[in-house]
């Protein structure tokens, strides 16, 4: 099933370093998301990013997407130890249906 | 109260027991979701219901039987379950009912079936 990827599965770096994700995805999407999830909460909406689009920026998030190569980023820059979370990438299923699929997340742990 | 609430926040049942959970918006939103959330494995979308009609049902057994009485409450019942359903279930609304848009999530409702 349609389904993004997230690399890498755990991410460990000190605060004030750059986090980076990537998720990688099958077929064709109207859009792709990244959700963030703090330990046994629910998830949060982070960024958006469009099919026609290729960069988009909110605060200290960065997210790509190349479509030519069916994968996006997440870049955190200048990490917080509040930042430690899960991340999620979820793309839409193009024309199957009311249906945003998930995939398994990256576990970010920002040092202190 | 504003967002999505879910309750009860923890449940513990047994095999035999009948419980159910309950999803409230306060968004004005259109759509509403159950995801289930399994240690190791990624959120598997239940259920999606559009203005209170279900338009997604994916394969999930029927000891989980939803209920949307109107657009801003979504109930997710529970009978007979097994230890494998013991997970963290997460109710999400949306504005856009394609189900393609933002998702508001809430905080989810950690079962655990003993």
């Amino acid at each position: 099933s349609q389904q993004g990827e997230e690399d890498p599965q755990a991410l460990s770096i000190q605060e004030g370093e750059n986090a980076t994700m990537n998720c990688s995805y099958k077929t064709s999407i109207n859009n792709l998301q990244w959700y963030r999830q703090n330990s046994g909460r629910g998830l949060v909406h982070l960024i958006l990013i469009r099919s026609n689009e290729r960069e988009k920026h909110s605060g200290r998030l960065r997210v790509t997407l190349d479509t030519s190569k069916k994968s996006s980023s997440l870049l955190i820059t200048a990490s917080r130890a509040a930042d430690t979370a899960s991340y999620f990438c979820a793309t839409d299923a193009g024309a199957a249906g009311n249906k945003l699929t998930f995939g398994g997340g990256t576990r970010v742990l920002v040092k202190p | 109260e504003t967002g999505v609430t879910q309750t009860p926040r923890h449940l513990v049942m047994g095999m035999t027991n009948k419980k159910s959970l309950k999803c409230e918006q306060h968004l004005g939103h259109n759509a509403m979701y159950w995801y289930k959330q399994s240690a190791k494995k990624p959120l598997e979308l239940m259920f999606v219901y559009s203005l209170e009609e279900r338009v997604e049902n994916n394969s999930v057994p029927s000891r989980f039987s939803p209920e949307c009485p109107n657009s801003s409450h979504l109930f997710l019942h529970l009978h007979t379950l097994q230890p494998e359903d013991s997970a963290l279930y997460l109710c999400a609304s949306s504005q856009d009912r394609t189900g393609y848009g933002e998702l508001f999530f809430g905080e989810g409702s950690r079962l655990t079936v003993l």
